[in-house]
């Protein structure tokens, strides 16, 4: 059983449309995350969930809007996608907010828009 | 962003040892020093991490410096699969991973 797992791995879409990514774990986790990797390979995060509460923003514009069905699962909706979002998304999760609490990452899902 | 600086690349044979340098000189007494690593087209991993004292596991072992001031990542014989981007991350109480550039490593067959 993959521990945190994304869907699509790869979306390819123009500019303009909306998409949603989404993320689901199964490790009984109360923290989520989702983290963007740019071309140049930096990995930033964007946002984080607390038991389906918004605990992170990081100044990321508003057509990103992250949605916490349940503390399984965090979805990344994107709306009016612009060439600037194409990078490879990754999403998280850990036991608690605590210091020394490891996260478990999926296996990204790289998005390309044209 | 991050408080750590790394070699941006380092090589090492296959089957020797390698460590990992990290220095973290604004280390605050309540930041954990954690290290992931990326491999090529994979999400980020979770290596070790440790606060004050040296730390093992079945993937690595970290080294901190009395001062905490850096610390070493140590990979005691490494091996192809352990090609990959090693982040040194200091993580504080909001639970906010944040990664550096890391330091790329290569394993020469």
């Amino acid at each position: 059983d993959t521990a945190v797992s994304q869907t699509p791995k790869y979306l390819v879409t123009q500019m303009g449309n909306d998409k949603s990514i989404k993320c689901e774990q199964n490790l009984g986790h109360d923290t989520m995350y989702w983290y963007k990797q740019d071309s140049k390979k930096f990995l930033k995060i964007m946002f984080s969930y607390n038991n389906k509460e918004l605990i992170i923003n990081e100044t990321v514009p508003n057509r990103f809007s992250p949605k916490s069905p349940d503390k399984a699962h965090l979805n990344l909706h994107i709306n009016s996608l612009e060439l600037g979002d194409s990078a490879v998304y990754f999403c998280a999760s850990s036991q608690e907010v605590r210091v020394n609490t490891e996260a478990f990452f999926g296996q990204g899902t790289r998005l390309t828009v044209v | 962003d991050a408080k750590t600086t790394q070699p941006n690349s380092m090589e090492s044979n296959e089957e020797e040892p390698v460590h990992l340098p990290c220095n973290h000189s604004t280390i605050s007494g309540t930041d954990y020093i954690h290290w992931y690593r990326q491999l090529p087209s994979q999400g980020p991993e979770y290596v070790i991490h440790g606060l004050t004292s040296n730390v093992n596991n079945r993937m690595a072992s970290l080294a901190i410096a009395e001062d905490r001031k850096s610390s070493t990542l140590i990979l005691h014989r490494a091996t192809l699969r352990d090609a990959a981007v090693y982040y040194c991350i200091l993580k504080n109480r909001d639970d906010k991973i944040i990664f550096g550039k890391g330091t790329r490593l290569h394993i020469l067959p």
